[in-house]
């Protein structure tokens, strides 16, 4: 499984775009990027997923350069209910289980 | 997205008891379901893979006979905490990949957890 790293912690202000990016340098041809955001004392819940270039949806943005070697989620304008941790993890079709790292500890101030 | 439910979402037992979570695939079928245990500011360990009619696969350092997983149908995995002990409290979390998801995509929902907490 492919290892990520991650920032420990972010800080943002409501309203600000946040961006956190992961890096996954040993990223297997096959392997999708998935973010997913936790609360405390709640299962982590899936923000979005890509392979390659640019996916969007109503929550957020995931850009992925060229190489793969590391992707970027934005999240636009974060309200204080967007505190919470993120984790990147890198898999594929494989049915095996998702490496969870540290994670971002993502704190959302008024 | 794909719906996982835990249940009991919390537990407290006695040491030397056994407790049974169960994890269900509300809307799709899972052969193949996840647990994660989570203990206060860490990250998710995998503890097993478990497979719909076949054993379940345990990481190392995880007791197979302490964590008992039973995966007797495609919506439903349990895994049983045998002689609980203080030191297995923590907060248990189940995955599902949804096999409905096709083109090499990997996608796991996950359960809203279980706080065991053993006295």
């Amino acid at each position: 499984l492919a290892k990520t790293t991650q920032p420990i912690s972010m800080d943002s202000y409501e309203g600000q775009e946040v961006n956190i990016t992961c890096s996954h340098n040993n990223i297997a041809t096959n392997d999708y990027i998935t973010w997913y955001q936790q609360f405390p004392s709640q299962g982590p819940r899936f923000i979005i997923q890509g392979y390659k270039t640019k996916v969007t949806n109503e929550v957020a943005s995931l850009f992925i350069p060229a190489d793969r070697k590391s992707s970027t989620l934005s999240l636009p304008r974060v309200s204080l209910s967007d505190t919470a941790v993120y984790y990147c993890l890198v898999g594929g079709d494989s049915g095996y289980a998702l490496n969870f790292g540290k994670g971002t500890s993502l704190l959302v101030t008024p | 997205g794909a719906v996982v439910s835990q249940h009991p979402s919390r537990v407290i037992c006695k040491s030397g008891t056994s407790v049974k979570i169960e994890c269900r695939s509300l809307d799709f079928q899972a052969t193949t379901m996840f647990w994660y245990r989570q203990f206060p500011k860490q990250s998710l360990m995998l503890m097993a893979t478990s497979n719909e009619g076949s054993k379940a696969t345990y990481e190392q350092g995880v007791e197979k006979d302490k964590f008992l997983i039973n995966h007797a149908s495609l919506t439903l995995s349990t895994l049983t905490v045998t002689s609980a002990h203080p030191e297995d409290s923590s907060f248990y979390i189940c995955s599902a990949r949804d096999p409905r998801l096709a083109g090499g995509q990997y996608t796991q929902y996950f359960g809203p957890g279980t706080r065991l907490t053993v006295l």
